[in-house]
């Protein structure tokens, strides 16, 4: 069974600093993996997802998340933070064995830029 | 990218009454939707996948009768809260997957509908 897991309910990072979201994923095949962004009373906007080539992958906003398989980690990281991407995220995997598998979402972390 | 739209934001209603949701995929067909239900400070449930002209299916402990979906073309789904009762109020949130994306199954979202049952 595939699984997906985001170990922090929260992450506080100030303005201009480098933040990271971290995730870690369970599949029985290949991992195909996304992250999205949620603000208040809206729905999800993708941001970047990794299906094969490169191990990092450049997305939306600035953001990028590096594929580890060793790890089993698709951590979202951004450079320098803006105060904009304070919201809520969510990793998600599909198992590319089936290409019935759906897609699995972690609970969310709840990403805090301070000024 | 493709766009997905949802409609109301918000509803409210008196118990007992039925609601309607709708979810358009503005910009692409899509054969296959989904339909979420998000509570306060958790991640998303899915409730059920909706194939366009046939039954949806449904994740285990989800009421088919409660929660009716209809997939009637290829650009629109329709989730029907019937007989809404106040744990039935949450944040609802449609999905749909593009076809060129078929295979890696990335989703678009509605922006989501908050439903309040008085």
């Amino acid at each position: 069974a595939q699984s997906v897991a985001q170990p922090e309910d929260q992450v506080n990072v100030a303005e201009g600093n480098p933040l990271t979201v971290k995730c870690t994923y369970s599949v029985s095949g290949n991992p195909y993996l996304f992250w999205y962004v949620q603000y208040p009373n809206r729905g999800l906007q993708f941001l970047l997802k990794y299906i094969t080539g490169d191990n990092l992958v450049k997305g939306s906003y600035g953001f990028e998340a590096e594929f580890n398989k060793s790890q089993t980690s698709f951590h979202l990281k951004k450079p320098s933070a803006l105060v904009s991407d304070s919201a809520l995220y969510f990793c998600a995997v599909r198992d590319s064995y089936s290409s019935a598998s759906k897609i699995i979402f972690g609970s969310g972390t709840r990403l805090s830029i301070r000024p | 990218g493709a766009v997905v739209s949802q409609h109301p934001s918000w509803v409210i209603c008196k118990s007992g009454t039925s609601v309607k949701i709708e979810c358009r995929s503005l910009d692409f067909q899509a054969t296959t939707m989904f339909w979420y239900r998000q509570f306060p400070k958790q991640s998303l449930m899915l409730m059920a996948t909706s194939n366009e002209g046939s039954k949806a299916t449904y994740e285990q402990g989800v009421e088919k009768d409660k929660f009716l979906i209809n997939h009637a073309s290829l650009t629109l789904s329709t989730l029907t809260v019937t007989s809404a009762h106040p744990e039935d109020s949450s944040f609802y949130i449609c999905s749909a997957r593009e076809e060129e994306a078929l295979r890696t199954g990335e989703l678009f979202f509605g922006e989501g509908s908050r439903l309040t049952v008085l």
